[in-house]
């Protein structure tokens, strides 16, 4: 089985600040990350996802990053955050060889 | 414009009932098809797929899939209050590596006692 951690769980930050999520997988090798957004009262919006370590795809232009620099490690950044980054920020993976994505716990984002 | 459109709800049955929950799709290229749960606050967690027409069972839930119509529905029998949460369907964007998927906006279920 695999476990999916995210740190932190909870944050609270002022527009303008910089952000830094980080997502760690076990139990699996080379595996799909992904990075979601889920505004309150909105669907789940993906926002990155990579097949390997150094190769990102974004899904949609902001003025959020991703980087893997390991196999298991996804992270997501921002230089500024805007009011509009507040959300639920889930980290999912999906194994090589299949095609079904779980879910990490999450961090919920409070940008004031 | 690809997309998955479920009922937002909410869905309110009575405790034992039968739940159903349904979702269309507009790419008749998908393959494979997901119901997940989400409790509030949560993150969701996978509860079925689907990828052959006809009906998928495990439990008390029952997936069903008809590409013709793109519907997919998901079942709960015998439905009790831990049931309640909203439910998020997902349908693959891609075939092949990406395995990118594109959910719904979910219904949101309430089984009362």
């Amino acid at each position: 089985s695999q476990t999916i951690h995210q740190w932190p769980a909870t944050l609270v930050q002022p527009v303008g600040s910089p952000l830094s999520l980080e997502c760690t997988v076990e139990g699996t090798s080379n595996p799909n990350l992904y990075w979601y957004r889920q505004a309150a009262g909105r669907g789940l919006q993906l926002l990155f996802y990579s097949v390997g370590i150094g190769q990102i795809s974004s899904e949609v232009p902001q003025n959020l990053s991703a980087s893997r620099p390991q196999d298991r490690q996804f992270i997501l950044s921002s230089k500024k955050l805007l009011l509009s980054d507040s959300g639920f920020y889930l980290c999912a993976l999906r194994w090589a060889a299949g095609d079904t994505q779980y879910f990490g716990p999450g961090t919920r984002l409070t940008v004031l | 414009q690809k997309e998955v459109e479920q009922n937002s709800g909410p869905l309110s049955v009575p405790e034992g009932a039968i739940a159903s929950l349904n979702c269309t799709y507009s790419d008749r290229g998908s393959q494979s098809f997901f119901w997940y749960r989400q409790y509030s606050g949560k993150s969701p967690e996978l509860i079925m797929s689907i990828y052959s027409n006809g009906d998928k069972e495990d439990g008390r839930f029952t997936a069903q899939l008809n590409k013709a119509s793109q519907y997919v529905s998901l079942l709960i029998r015998d439905s009790q209050p831990s049931d309640s949460a909203t439910y998020l369907c997902a349908v693959n964007r891609y075939g092949g590596s990406q395995g990118n998927l594109i959910f719904g906006k979910g219904t949101k279920l309430s089984v009362k006692p």
